[in-house]
């Protein structure tokens, strides 16, 4: 089993719809979560942090699950901007460190 | 706009080429990072440098040659790779290695080898 497992998608969604994507991770250890956007022929850019509380910046809504082992990505009101795909991040113990895994990525499509 | 850049953007090189890579962050970072991008794969972790230290070495095969001589300055040193090394090569900072940290990726080198 990966580490780190998301649906590659690709989600193809019209503007102003609500699109959910989900990651989970196979270590109960892990600490950290994150959400990365990535752009066709760019690099990863921090989308959010993920908290056990759950956080939300205005559209964006990300949640932890820790009995579950899943992180979840909510976007209300797609944009067509929001077209990219998302990476999660899982930083995962190993040898007394923590090593920063991803997630192959979700692609998300929002058409007119 | 990212404070890491990478240099150079693209890069060709034959499989029997010695080149480098160059990673340089300007946030006052301590830690950074070296992954591998292909097609269809998940970003892939190659090294991990903290406070000059390297302190992960992710099983990476020894053409790949990284050196951080200060925490602002990271390089990839590239010698007899084979066309499965052709991928995206990103560099990222962060604060320290520590767990809490997010990164912050410079706009990558994409490498073929021929």
């Amino acid at each position: 089993r990966k580490e780190v497992e998301q649906d590659p998608g690709p989600f193809n969604v019209p503007e102003g719809a609500t699109v959910a994507f989900n990651c989970t991770y196979s270590n109960s250890a892990s600490q950290s979560f994150f959400w990365y956007r990535q752009d066709c022929r760019k690099e990863p850019k921090l989308l959010m942090s993920v908290y056990s509380s759950g956080n939300e910046d205005g559209r964006f809504t990300a949640q932890l699950n820790r009995a579950s082992q899943y992180i979840s990505l909510l976007i209300r009101d797609s944009k067509l901007s929001d077209s990219a795909t998302y990476l999660c991040a899982v930083n995962v113990p190993s040898g007394g460190s923590y090593i920063p895994t991803f997630g192959r990525g979700t692609s998300l499509i929002v058409h007119p | 706009e990212t404070g890491v850049t990478q240099t150079p953007r693209h890069l060709v090189m034959g499989m029997t080429n010695k080149k480098s890579l160059k990673c340089e962050q300007h946030l006052g970072h301590n830690a950074m990072y070296w992954y591998k991008q292909s097609a269809k794969k998940p970003l892939e972790l190659m090294f991990v440098y903290n406070f000059k230290e390297q302190t992960e070495n992710n099983s990476v095969p020894s053409r790949f040659s990284p050196e951080c001589p200060n925490s602002s300055h990271l390089f990839l040193h590239l010698h007899t790779l084979q066309p499965e090394d052709s991928a995206l090569y990103l560099c990222a900072s962060s604060f320290t290695s520590d767990s809490y940290n997010e990164q912050f990726f410079g706009p990558g080198t994409r490498l073929t080898v021929l």
